[in-house]
């Protein structure tokens, strides 16, 4: 089945830097790559993703590339705020008939004043 | 997103005991997902539903049972054979489709055992 890793763990960065966090998949077979943030105790809410179709997809601050020959793709937040600290999880699909998504393990991100 | 709802916020396990978490959503999605998220661990797939009357065992799906009677109700019960039940559970929906859409969330409930 589908293997994602996702890297770094955790990641501390000063207001107005750049983050960036990292995900390789297994399934070669894979086109759907939804990027998730969770904050602490609530829901996961989607922020962005990206079709195999197209290699990056931007929006605002918030941008994610994806390199089908390499199977990875990045989530890249600019101009960080403090409102960014939060756990983002990146996902794929099945690539597949059916729907299912496997998830990373997460990476807690923490924006300093 | 509040076409979603999940109940109760949260749930005690005696031991022994089976407890049944409930997800109702009002999206007319057509696909619906259960998720444990245990520190550290991310969001592992217990069981999903593309359609009514029809589930998959996702990749943790011992101790776990799901009904899917009603396109809109996709119920999860946690057996007494789930011997760590602790964690907290998310329930998703999505529209279906030839290709993967966007899964949307409830607020999850937290199961503890007493």
């Amino acid at each position: 089945g589908e293997n994602v890793e996702q890297h770094p763990s955790t990641l501390s960065v000063q207001e107005g830097d750049s983050a960036v966090i990292k995900c390789t998949y297994s399934d070669s077979a894979s086109n759907y790559f939804p990027w998730y943030k969770q904050e602490l105790g609530k829901r996961p809410q989607l922020i962005i993703d990206i079709r195999s179709n197209v290699g990056e997809k931007k929006d605002q601050r918030i941008a994610v590339t994806l390199n089908k020959t390499a199977k990875h793709f990045s989530l890249h937040i600019t101009e960080t705020q403090p409102e960014d600290s939060a756990v983002y999880f990146c996902a794929a699909d099945s690539g597949g008939s059916n729907y299912k998504l496997t998830f990373g393990k997460g990476t807690l991100l923490t924006v300093n004043p | 997103d509040g076409g979603i709802t999940q109940s109760p916020k949260y749930l005690f396990r005696k031991e022994g005991q089976n407890v049944t978490l409930s997800c109702e959503q009002n999206l007319n999605h057509d696909a619906m997902y259960w998720y444990r998220q245990d520190p550290g661990q991310g969001l592992r797939l217990i069981y999903y539903s593309q359609i009514v009357n029809d589930f998959q065992k996702g990749d943790i799906a011992e101790g776990y049972s799901v009904s899917r009677e009603k396109k809109e109700s996709f119920p999860l019960t946690v057996t007494s054979a789930q011997k760590n039940p602790t964690a907290f559970y998310l329930c998703a929906s999505s529209y279906g489709g030839r290709s993967n859409q966007p899964q949307h969330f409830g607020d999850g409930t937290r199961l503890s055992i007493l």
